[in-house]
């Protein structure tokens, strides 16, 4: 059972449309969420970590947030060149170790 | 952007075959991890390594051994490559294994 959910799975917006992406999840112990941008090709480049229900971060056209379930990346007035895959990461302690699972990403398309 | 290196990036090789991809790091980070990726599924932990020769199994570690006997390298090897191991292959870093991950650029990995 995913215990990483990303929402939706694809997304197209026009330029300027702004929207949000969604990474719920069922674990316990959240030690930290990580949001990660990957293009085509490359590896999976750092964005952001929240550490606590209420946390918020921002860079450039890009914002995070988190809650006790979920995180949302709120993109204002997207660009073309914000299209990528966006995933997201959960920190949790899981019995005796620190585990950390991926969710499956959400594909970002951004039209002129 | 991190300082890590990942090599070869292309490789073609045929079932039966033993491969090895190598990962080198400048960052002196403790922490060095192997992943997959693959198309409808989450990265996916191979193996990581907690220091020179400290290493331990991930989620889909059949078929996959891996050695750590420099900090700044970490090798990932196939001993008899199989169909079902092509795929994109990922090195990351972390400083104390509880915090964000920094990946390479990637490691794409085709058995025949």
């Amino acid at each position: 059972e995913d215990q990483v959910t990303q929402s939706p799975e694809a997304l197209r917006l026009q330029e300027g449309e702004s929207s949000s992406l969604n990474c719920s999840y069922t674990v316990s112990g959240l030690r930290g969420l990580f949001w990660y941008r990957q293009d085509p090709g490359k590896g999976p480049e750092f964005l952001f970590t929240l550490y606590s229900a209420g946390e918020e971060k921002e860079k450039e056209r890009l914002k995070a947030t988190l809650t006790k379930k979920e995180s949302f990346l709120h993109i204002t007035a997207p660009k073309p060149e914000d299209s990528a895959t966006y995933l997201c990461a959960v920190f949790y302690s899981g019995g005796s170790n620190y585990k950390l699972t991926f969710g499956k990403g959400t594909l970002l398309t951004v039209n002129p | 952007d991190a300082g890590i290196t990942q090599s070869p990036r292309h490789k073609v090789t045929e079932t039966g075959t033993p491969v090895t991809l190598r990962c080198h790091q400048t960052e002196n980070h403790r922490y060095m991890y192997w992943y997959r990726q693959d198309p409808g599924h989450g990265l996916r932990l191979i193996h990581y390594s907690y220091g020179v020769k400290d290493t331990d199994k991930g989620e889909v570690s059949d078929g996959y051994s891996v050695s750590r006997s420099k900090t700044e390298d970490f090798l990932l090897t196939l001993e008899s490559a199989t169909s079902s191991q092509t795929s994109v292959y990922f090195c990351a870093i972390s400083a104390s294994g509880r915090e964000e991950l920094f990946f390479g650029e990637g490691s794409r990995l085709t058995v025949l």
